[in-house]
């Protein structure tokens, strides 16, 4: 079984500060994490993952995560973000088995000017 | 590229009727399609696994008699959402995964169901 904890509900910001979200897994089996983001009423945009290699991932939107198999983390971060960074960012795991994704129950980002 | 696109955007309905939603991979075939729900300000709910030609994977608790997935070929796959009542409103998004990338899954923009 795999499962993921998404440990901020929601993050509100100002503009230009940096950010993170942080994200727990826990699995029996390796695993593939993901983060996606979602815009009000749209499906989800994948950010970044990280399937195997380097442990810091660099995504689109100059987001980037890092990987950090000892402690079960993928936390998310932002050097400076915008106002358009306002959205809802899932965090997922995949395990190499079975294919499946579990999501996290979702953090909500809002970035003030 | 890797889109996926879902038809209709939004639906509404009588109750007792039933809705086909539809989802596509626009430029690439999937091996895998899987159908999710979300209720507001909720996460994503997988409901089943879909392989083209074969019979969908439903998780536990979702009936599979209700919702009827098909998945006829390589870029489309369809729900279809029977006798819908006013308990099935929901956000339904549908992923797709590509061959030799099945770790990664592409959604598509979600289909807005109500019903009334």
């Amino acid at each position: 079984a795999q499962s993921v904890t998404q440990l901020d509900s929601q993050v509100p910001v100002f503009e230009e500060a940096p950010v993170e979200l942080r994200c727990n897994y826990s699995s029996s089996v390796s695993v593939y994490l993901f983060w996606y983001v979602q815009y009000p009423n749209q499906g989800l945009q994948l950010l970044l993952k990280y399937l195997s290699g380097s442990t810091l991932v660099k995504g689109i939107n100059g987001f980037e995560a890092e990987f950090n198999k000892s402690q079960t983390s993928f936390h998310l971060r932002k050097p400076s973000v915008h106002i358009s960074d306002t959205a809802e960012y899932f965090c997922a795991v995949t395990s190499d088995n079975a294919g499946k994704s579990t999501f996290g129950d979702g953090t909500t980002l809002t970035v003030k000017p | 590229g890797a889109v996926v696109s879902q038809h209709p955007s939004r639906v509404i309905c009588k109750s007792g009727t039933s809705v086909k939603i539809e989802c596509r991979s626009l430029d690439f075939q999937a091996t895998t399609m899987f159908w999710y729900r979300q209720f507001p300000k909720q996460s994503l709910m997988l409901m089943a696994t879909s392989n083209e030609g074969s019979k969908a994977t439903y998780e536990q608790g979702v009936e599979k008699d209700k919702f009827l997935i098909n998945h006829a070929s390589l870029t489309l796959s369809t729900l279809t959402v029977t006798s819908a009542h006013p308990e099935d409103s929901s956000f339904y998004i549908c992923s797709a995964a590509k061959r030799a990338e099945e770790d990664t899954q592409y959604f598509g923009p979600g289909t807005r169901l109500t019903v009334l």
